[in-house]
């Protein structure tokens, strides 16, 4: 079983609609769930985090976890062509000093005009 | 804005070669990373480093040796490059406190010949 799975997609929304997309997480000690965006030929960009379980908003991005199910999820509203991309959901796993992260092998999002 | 650059945007190398790739972060970050991506298989952690001097291995870190002598400067080093280390390699940092999020470079598009 891999530590972070994703679907791999592509998952097409049309433009305006609410895009979700999925992770689950295999190691029930995780703490930390990220959220990056990788465009085609770019290296991953940060678009949120989240510690707790519930939602947490920030513009048109919510991300929601729930440990209990080993689940963190993003949601997209109002989705626009520029989000178009591959949406890496990383776990931070382990101990020690360093936030080592675990990805999952990312969603790519196709939003049509 | 936190700064994390590496030397080369691409690389070709031969097989057999010593090759170096080198990554400078701005932001006096504790942390620094060396991931490989390819396709299918994602994000891939090959070693980190939590302080000058101290390394750990990640997932993958057979054929990989890293240095960190300055705080700012985490250099991957491959002893014998071989195909299968055609990847991109993407370096990362972040600062202390351990579930912090990962800032990446631009990665280095290597290919071994």
């Amino acid at each position: 079983q891999k530590e972070v799975e994703q679907n791999s997609g592509p998952l097409s929304v049309p433009e305006g609609a609410i895009a979700s997309l999925n992770c689950t997480y295999s190691d029930r000690g995780s703490q930390s769930f990220f959220w990056y965006r990788q465009y085609s030929g770019k290296s991953p960009e940060l678009i949120m985090f989240i510690y707790s379980n519930g939602d947490k908003e920030d513009g048109r991005f919510t991300a929601q976890l729930n440990k209990a199910s080993q689940y963190v999820s993003l949601l997209i509203r109002d989705s626009q062509p520029s989000d178009s991309a591959t949406y890496l959901c990383a776990v931070s796993t382990g101990s020690g000093t360093a936030s080592k992260l675990t990805f999952g092998t990312g969603t790519r999002l196709q939003v049509t005009l | 804005d936190v700064k994390v650059t590496q030397s080369s945007r691409y690389l070709v190398k031969r097989t057999g070669e010593k090759v170096f790739l080198e990554c400078v972060q701005d932001m006096d970050h504790e942390n620094m990373f060396w991931y490989r991506q390819d396709p299918g298989l994602g994000l891939r952690l090959i070693y980190f480093s939590y302080d000058v001097k101290m390394k750990e291995k990640g997932d993958i870190p057979e054929g990989y040796s890293v240095s960190r002598e300055k705080k700012e400067r985490f250099s991957l080093i491959l002893e014998s490059a071989s195909t299968n280390q055609t990847s991109m390699y993407l370096c990362a940092s972040s600062p202390g406190p351990r579930n912090s999020p990962l800032h990446f470079g631009n990665g280095t598009r290597l290919t071994v010949t």
